[in-house]
């Protein structure tokens, strides 16, 4: 009964590949986050979504582009993998965009390139 | 724009001690503060969280943390830390009209030391 749940857990992949992460979350909440961590554990906010619109897009490269197929879902899918993108990948989720709702988070994909 | 400085980085504790993280904040207006912790290879799990009314505000897991307008701090306590609690507790500031974007310190590693 997993509340937000990200696959794959690990992602070990050669640079030049696309690869995509998928997110599902439980809580029927209506918004949802992707967050990359680096290797200094440095938290930064890349997407979100609520109710499938986007809605924040930080400076990210095209390279990666979020999809959302229904309210449940966040999908993160990176063209031509670069050794810069090694990183733990958190998806979370909350009920609204008002910063009162507290944002639930997965376990993370650890995506590493080669 | 907002911002969060966790000004230690590691912190070590023997067991029954009591802890204190510190966390300083920018930010215009008042604050939608938070405390996260992570576990080795897990995802973020909330703490506690202020947005307004009672200063000092209590968590799960035996936490409290203290909200000090005139110091821009919003710093975690416990009386007795126990083994368990050793992880990365990251300090997060969110704000009105942010899309409930939050931005996180840079975290602070606590040991424990039996």
């Amino acid at each position: 009964d997993t509340a937000v749940s990200q696959t794959p857990k690990y992602l070990v992949t050669q640079m030049g590949n696309d690869k995509s992460i998928k997110c599902e979350q439980n809580l029927g909440h209506d918004t949802m986050y992707w967050y990359k961590q680096d290797s200094k554990k440095f938290l930064k906010i890349m997407f979100s979504y609520n109710n499938k619109e986007l809605i924040i897009n930080e400076t990210v490269p095209n390279r990666f582009s979020p999809k959302s197929p229904d309210k449940a879902h966040l999908n993160l899918h990176i063209n031509s993998l670069e050794l810069g993108d090694s990183a733990v990948y958190f998806c979370a989720s909350s009920q609204g965009q008002n910063p009162n709702q507290p944002q639930h988070f997965g376990d993370g994909t650890r995506l590493s390139i080669l | 724009a907002q911002s969060v400085t966790q000004p230690d980085i590691h912190i070590t504790v023997s067991e029954g001690a009591s802890l204190e993280l510190r966390c300083n904040y920018s930010y215009g207006a008042t604050p939608y503060l938070f405390w996260y912790v992570q576990s080795p290879g897990q995802g973020l799990q909330l703490l506690l969280k202020y947005f307004s009314g009672d200063t000092l505000v209590q968590g799960i897991k035996g936490f409290e943390a203290e909200f000090k307008r005139s110091q821009s701090s919003f710093n975690l306590r416990k009386p007795s830390v126990h083994w368990s609690d050793a992880a990365e507790y990251f300090c997060a500031v969110g704000f009105t009209g942010g899309g409930n974007k939050l931005t996180f310190g840079t975290g602070t590693q606590l040991k424990v030391e039996l």
